[in-house]
């Protein structure tokens, strides 16, 4: 079965540094999104990506934090400066259409210190 | 503002006692209701969508419905590997494409 694969599984970095969260989306998939889960927290929206722009973002996605899609498998969230409460589980995950269930990754687990 | 409430927050279950988990919603024009499975430090598995009140799912000892304010995921006969946190999202006419989950219902069924 098709699956969203995550790159790295886990990741320890120290606050100000910058990180690339990296996603390889189901191939024949036009959505892409980020989402975050702090710890014993809901699954919180970032942002979506459809036909390689920005199509959504929530409040949380602000300039700290960007994404790519630098070729055609590719999808990659970039947060500048991260601070100790981006500490958090980020999920990416793709869907073939607006309205259809999305296949999510199996997260990253980034933890700033 | 579109928000989504589940309870209960935790259930514990003897196998094969049957339950249902309630996901209820308010938002500005319901596009789509999502149910997800999610095993801990694992990303969550897609399991139902539904679009309309009335609508009904159903996937092995699970079944899916949905009314004009909720929803219920039903588990008949669970047994111990339906142990999970499961959660309810929505999708709301508003906010585009971007689910609005609820905190979820960690189920425990034990043998």
């Amino acid at each position: 079965e098709p699956e969203v694969t995550q790159t790295p599984s886990h990741q320890v970095t120290q606050m100000g540094q910058e990180v690339i969260l990296r996603c390889v989306p189901i191939s024949n998939h036009l959505y892409f999104y980020w989402y975050r889960q702090i710890l014993g927290q809901k699954v919180e929206f970032l942002v979506s990506f459809y036909n390689n722009e920005i199509s959504e973002k929530s409040e949380i996605f602000d300039d700290q934090f960007s994404v790519e899609r630098p070729d055609g498998s590719n999808f990659t969230l970039k947060i500048r400066s991260t601070k100790l409460e981006d500490s958090a589980m980020y999920f990416c995950a793709s869907s073939e259409g607006s309205r259809y269930g999305y296949t999510f990754g199996s997260g990253t687990r980034l933890t700033v210190v | 503002e579109d928000q989504v409430t589940q309870s209960p927050e935790a259930l514990r279950l003897q196998e094969g006692e049957s339950s249902s988990l309630n996901c209820s919603y308010t938002v500005s024009g319901l596009r789509g209701l999502f149910w997800y499975r999610q095993d801990p430090g694992k990303g969550p598995e897609f399991l139902f969508t539904l679009y309309s009140a009335g609508e009904e799912k159903e996937k092995e000892r699970l079944k899916a419905t949905l009314t004009k304010k909720e929803s219920f995921l039903h588990i008949t006969a669970p047994k111990p590997e339906d142990s999970a946190t499961y959660l309810c999202a929505v999708q709301a006419n508003q906010a585009g494409t971007a689910l609005i989950f609820g905190k979820g219902t960690t189920l425990s069924v034990s043998s």
